[in-house]
């Protein structure tokens, strides 16, 4: 139980274009979803907190203009990175949690703009 | 300032040694949770270990353990045996009550390379 999936696992998007990935929690209801970014040989970073229906919390420094938090559901929760730039490339993870504080994190989608 | 601390960039050993990982944790909370993660070259995170601070007793599973230690705010992970499939990034993690739990606090990490 407590599966956490990501999609898509890797994508390659051209500077400018937008990507979205979905984060889906597949056998629990998730009531809240978090975002993390990792650059290369470093740690994870909290980008927001995302309760189902309503906006997400963003970490200092994240801009919520450019990356687009949706949670439409229980299960599904989206990042949209906008106008996407070669900054922006890292592995992305999402991590779900149920109403006992445990997180379960997805397996993370590595997004490369060129 | 550092609320996770891991101080080892980088350790390698050979097979069947036995192997200490460090961290050290900040907090003004009476409750918090540590956590230790395993994250292989594919990316994802594996799931160790969860403990929360009232509970400082150590922990043994298999040929990993665990030493928690309130006094010296560490809780240090120790793989005995080392195989080479344990060669991966370890990830230390601490939640704390102040924002239920949601927020977790990432180490740096340690890169373990395990050489037959």
């Amino acid at each position: 139980g407590a599966v956490v999936s990501q999609h898509p696992s890797r994508v390659i998007c051209k500077s400018g274009t937008s990507v979205k990935i979905e984060c889906r929690s597949l056998d629990f209801q998730a009531t809240t979803m978090f975002w993390y970014r990792q650059f290369p040989k470093q740690s994870l970073m909290l980008m927001a907190t995302s309760n189902e229906g309503s906006k997400a919390t963003y970490e200092q420094g994240v801009e919520k203009d450019k990356f687009l938090i949706n949670h439409a559901s229980l299960t599904l929760s989206t990042l949209t990175v906008t106008s996407a730039h070669p900054e922006d490339s890292s592995f992305y993870i999402c991590s779900a949690s149920t109403s006992n504080y445990e997180q379960y994190f997805g397996p993370g989608t590595r997004l490369t703009v060129t | 300032a550092q609320k996770v601390t891991q101080a080892q960039t980088e350790i390698s050993v050979v097979e069947k040694e036995d192997v200490t990982l460090d961290c050290v944790y900040e907090t003004r909370d009476t409750t918090y949770y540590l956590f230790w993660y395993k994250q292989p070259p594919s990316g994802e995170l594996v799931f160790l270990i969860r403990r929360n601070s009232f509970d400082e007793q150590n922990e043994i599973s298999g040929r990993y353990s665990w030493n928690f230690q309130k006094s010296t705010s560490s809780f240090n992970f120790t793989i005995t045996a080392s195989q080479v499939v344990d060669s991966a990034v370890y990830f230390c993690a601490l939640s704390e009550a102040a924002y239920n739990f949601n927020k977790f606090y990432f180490g740096s990490g340690t890169k373990l390379n395990v050489k037959p």
